[in-house]
């Protein structure tokens, strides 16, 4: 079974500042996807940034990037000139290529970020 | 991303009872998954809700105390039933969007029992 960890309960950035939030995962396929969910005080979960496992490339959206190292199952998230509207409970998130009832997520515990005036 | 809403946003029910969440989509999907948040903690998966077929469970969720339906491809409901204080939870349905593979969220149901 897949798992994924967080290690990290708490992190504080300054605004403006740039702050890296940790993930691994384990899973013994070799083709699957990542996220990072951000879920702010209003409990709604939103989706910050989607990585597919057979892609290179680091994703990128706006302010947000990815750090994706295969061989280590390692998928952290790089937060850059952080603003207020930050502050949040992030998420990393593991999804198995397969379909139906197996293409659910897997989710870390959770890191909650705060950001700093 | 699909538009997700999810009645009651909130609701306070006393132990013993049942609730029904409703779960509604602006536009057809296959899977719908409904996961619970306990206080404090991450998002556990309860059941996956394909259309047309009953509902598959994850360990330690039961069709007796979490009934799910799905009528359609646009709307789900989950009951927690004969409720205890440990539902206190927030729970929370998802669906998989156009972009296939990425799941997204309504805006959850925080339910608090007494």
């Amino acid at each position: 079974a897949q798992t994924v960890t967080q290690s990290q309960p708490e992190m504080s950035v300054q605004e403006a500042e740039t702050v890296t939030l940790s993930c691994t995962y384990d899973t013994s396929e070799s083709d699957y996807y990542l996220f990072w969910y951000k879920q702010p005080p209003s409990r709604q979960m939103i989706l910050v940034i989607r990585q597919e496992a057979y892609k290179q490339q680091n994703a990128t959206e706006n302010r947000f990037s990815v750090n994706f190292q295969k061989a280590a199952k390692s998928f952290s998230l790089k937060i850059s000139d952080s603003q207020l509207g930050d502050a949040a409970m992030y998420f990393c998130a593991y999804r198995s290529p397969h379909t139906g009832a197996n293409s659910k997520l897997t989710f870390g515990k959770g890191i909650t970020l705060s950001v700093r005036p | 991303s699909a538009v997700i809403s999810q009645k009651p946003s909130r609701d306070i029910c006393q132990r013993g009872t049942s609730l029904t969440i409703q779960c509604q989509v602006d536009s057809q999907v296959t899977m719908m998954f409904w996961y619970r948040q306990q206080p404090g903690q991450s998002l556990t998966l309860i059941a996956t809700a394909n259309q047309g077929s009953e509902a598959t469970y994850e360990s330690g969720f039961v069709i007796d105390k979490f009934p799910i339906s799905r009528p359609n491809l646009t709307f789900s409901t989950l009951t927690v039933s004969n409720m205890s204080p440990e539902d206190s939870s927030i729970y929370l349905c998802s669906v998989e969007g156009l972009v296939s593979d990425t799941q997204y969220f309504g805006p959850g149901t925080r339910l608090t029992v007494l």
